[in-house]
Parts: C-alpha cells; sequence; structure tokens
C-alpha cells in the first residue's frame, strides 16, 4: 500500500513565522503535490513536482515555497506565514507512467495551520 | 476555464439505501476522472478511477460511471452503510492544463 505521511496533523503559528510542512511518501513516486482545502473553496494546487529539484507552480503559489532535495520528501514552505494562510495542508503523490499520462494520486492525512 | 460541479452539496439518506452522486465537468478534455472520500479532518482516500477512455468502473458497492460526451459522472453506492457517511470528492484530470480539478464535494450522512 501506499503511504503518504506529512509531519504534523496540527500545526499552530505566529504571523511572520517560517513555517516547514513536510510529506514523505514510500512508493518511490515521481509526481508530488501540495493542495490547500478550504470551506468552499475546495482543494487548491499550490506547488508540483515531477523530479527532484524540480517544481512547478499550481494556482495559488503567491506567499509559498517548496523544495524538493530527495524523490521521496517534498517540503512547503510558508515565507513569512499570514492569518490568510490557515488552512487543511495536504500532500500527494503519483507516478508518472508517460509524460501526459497521469496515474491515480495518492494523498496524506492533512496538516491543519492555524495561523495567529 | 475547466470547472467541477458536485451536487447535492449534502444528502442523508437511511441505511441500506442505494443512492446517486453526482458529478459535472464543464471540459471533455480529460484524461481521467477520479473518486475520493474523505472523512472529517483526514485525507482523501480514491476509490475509483476511470480513465478518459472508459464508461465505468466497479469496487465492491461503488460503481462510477463517465459521460465525457455530456460532461457527467456518477458515484453509485448500493445497499449503503453508516460507514459510508463521509465526503465524497469528485476530480477531473484536465487535458489542457495537466492539473487535477476538485468538485466542492457531497457530504452524505447515512443513518442508521
Amino acid at each position: 500500500d501506499v503511504k503518504v505521511t506529512q509531519s504534523s496533523r496540527y500545526l499552530v503559528k505566529r504571523t511572520g513565522e517560517k513555517v516547514f510542512l513536510e510529506c514523505v511518501q514510500d512508493m518511490d513516486h515521481e509526481n508530488m503535490f501540495w493542495y490547500r482545502q478550504d470551506p468552499g473553496l475546495g482543494l487548491r494546487l499550490i506547488y508540483f513536482s515531477y523530479d527532484v529539484k524540480m517544481k512547478e507552480k499550481g494556482d495559488i503559489p503567491e506567499g509559498y515555497s517548496v523544495s524538493r532535495e530527495k524523490k521521496e520528501r517534498f517540503s512547503l514552505i510558508l515565507e513569512s506565514a499570514s492569518t490568510n494562510q490557515t488552512s487543511m495542508y495536504l500532500c500527494a503523490s503519483s507516478l508518472r507512467i508517460g509524460l501526459h499520462i497521469p496515474e491515480t494520486q495518492y494523498f496524506g492525512p492533512g496538516t491543519r495551520l492555524l495561523v495567529l | 476555464k475547466q470547472e467541477v460541479t458536485q451536487i447535492p452539496a449534502a444528502l442523508s439518506v437511511p441505511e441500506g439505501e442505494n443512492l446517486v452522486l453526482n458529478c459535472s465537468f464543464t471540459d471533455s478534455a480529460i484524461y481521467n476522472l477520479q473518486w475520493f472520500r474523505q472523512d472529517p479532518g483526514k485525507g482523501l482516500t480514491s476509490l475509483l478511477l476511470i480513465q478518459s477512455s472508459q464508461r465505468e468502473q466497479t469496487s465492491g458497492r461503488l460503481n462510477a460511471s463517465l459521460d465525457k460526451s455530456s460532461g457527467r459522472s456518477t458515484l453509485y453506492i448500493a445497499a449503503s452503510q453508516p460507514g459510508d457517511s463521509a465526503t465524497y470528492l469528485c476530480a477531473v484530470f484536465s487535458s489542457n492544463t495537466g492539473k487535477l480539478i476538485f468538485g466542492q464535494g457531497t457530504t452524505l450522512q447515512v443513518k442508521p
């Protein structure tokens, strides 16, 4: 079974703090994704990565950055946390069979972040 | 721009009932469509994935259909149980953007 783990289930931070959210998958997947989920807005893609050291902006990258130094690990960084970044953050991973052939995305349990 | 809509937003049914959840999308240029389940405060669990060339997929009591030309998918749950209570999300993988686009979800409550 694919396992995607996220470093924290709940996190409380202060405005202006630098925040790191970590995601690790154990199935040697090439693709990894970061989403945020908000009531009424659904899931929105922040950033994704197709390979080590590669990153692509999603739909709402502003205020976020990412790092992928190892294939199994994808980190989301909030450089200076703000209250409007309070949200549920979900990480996902998938295989890349072909360049444009998408496979099932497997999700982690989520990190609920509160920025005060 | 691809938009995914799920109706109804919430549904409450008695145990044992068969039910249908609906998903519609505006752009038929998709690679596949996926149904997920999300329990409160948890991540998403993939239930079924239908490739664009397929019409339906089945897993146990779940059956998902896809009509790409009309931009519709349904998730059929047979003999519902209280353990089926969750939010069900539909998502399409857009050929144009290369991204997974989610609907808002249908929250299902199955009463004993």
